[in-house]
């Protein structure tokens, strides 16, 4: 069975300043789909990025990169630049055959101006 | 585009009573949507797949009497908790699995807080 861990329950980063968040996973998959979703105070869920397994290159979405490590089986986010609208629940996700999203534990993100 | 809603965003109901929670799709066809349930402080726990035309299938550890999905349109599904107690209180939230060229990706809903007194 495949599972995410997110093993920071917390993070803090000031205002302008860069932060990783980081996440592993198992699979014994070869195609899958990674994603990291936000969860602000609202609870509305948003897709911040997503990344294909069978490309190499990382994806960005503006102030937002990951670094995937396919060997590793790791993929984490980088946020450049902070802002205080950041500040939310970060949560690492994993889709394969199944189509269904296997989510970490996530990871609260506090912006200090 | 690929807007999920939810109704109600929020309900208050009896112990014992019935909750329906719908979930929508705006501007596009889900031919599968699926259902989550999440406590305080907690992750997003998959409850359901719900297939259009089709009967949903369950997680491990989920009544599928308890909760009972129903997807009769390329745009709806819904969730009714049956015989509501306080543990069933929590945070209900719906996806619907984008349109062709999104492929694996879900747009979420808004979630449904549920309160059982």
């Amino acid at each position: 069975a495949q599972t995410v861990t997110q093993s920071q329950p917390e993070m803090s980063v000031q205002e302008a300043e860069t932060v990783t968040l980081s996440c592993t996973y198992d699979t014994s998959e070869s195609d899958y789909y990674l994603f990291w979703y936000k969860q602000p105070p609202s609870r509305q869920m948003i897709l911040v990025i997503r990344q294909e397994a069978y490309k190499q290159q990382n994806a960005t979405e503006n102030r937002f990169s990951v670094n995937f490590q396919k060997a590793a089986k790791s993929f984490s986010l980088k946020i450049s630049d902070s802002q205080l609208g950041d500040a939310a629940m970060y949560f690492c996700a994993y889709s394969g055959n199944t189509d269904k999203l296997i989510f970490g534990t996530g990871t609260r993100l506090q912006v200090f101006p | 585009g690929a807007v999920v809603s939810q109704h109600p965003s929020w309900v208050i109901c009896k112990s014992g009573t019935s909750v329906k929670i719908e979930c929508r799709s705006l501007d596009f066809q889900a031919t599968t949507m699926f259902w989550y349930r999440q406590f305080p402080k907690q992750s997003l726990m998959l409850m359901a797949t719900s297939n259009e035309g089709s009967k949903a299938t369950y997680e491990q550890g989920v009544e599928k009497d308890k909760f009972l999905i129903n997807h009769a349109s390329l745009t709806l599904s819904t969730l009714t908790v049956t015989s509501a107690h306080p543990e069933d209180s929590s945070f209900y939230i719906c996806s619907a699995r984008g349109p062709p060229g999104i492929y694996n990706e879900q747009f979420f809903g808004p979630g449904t807080r549920l309160t059982v007194l």
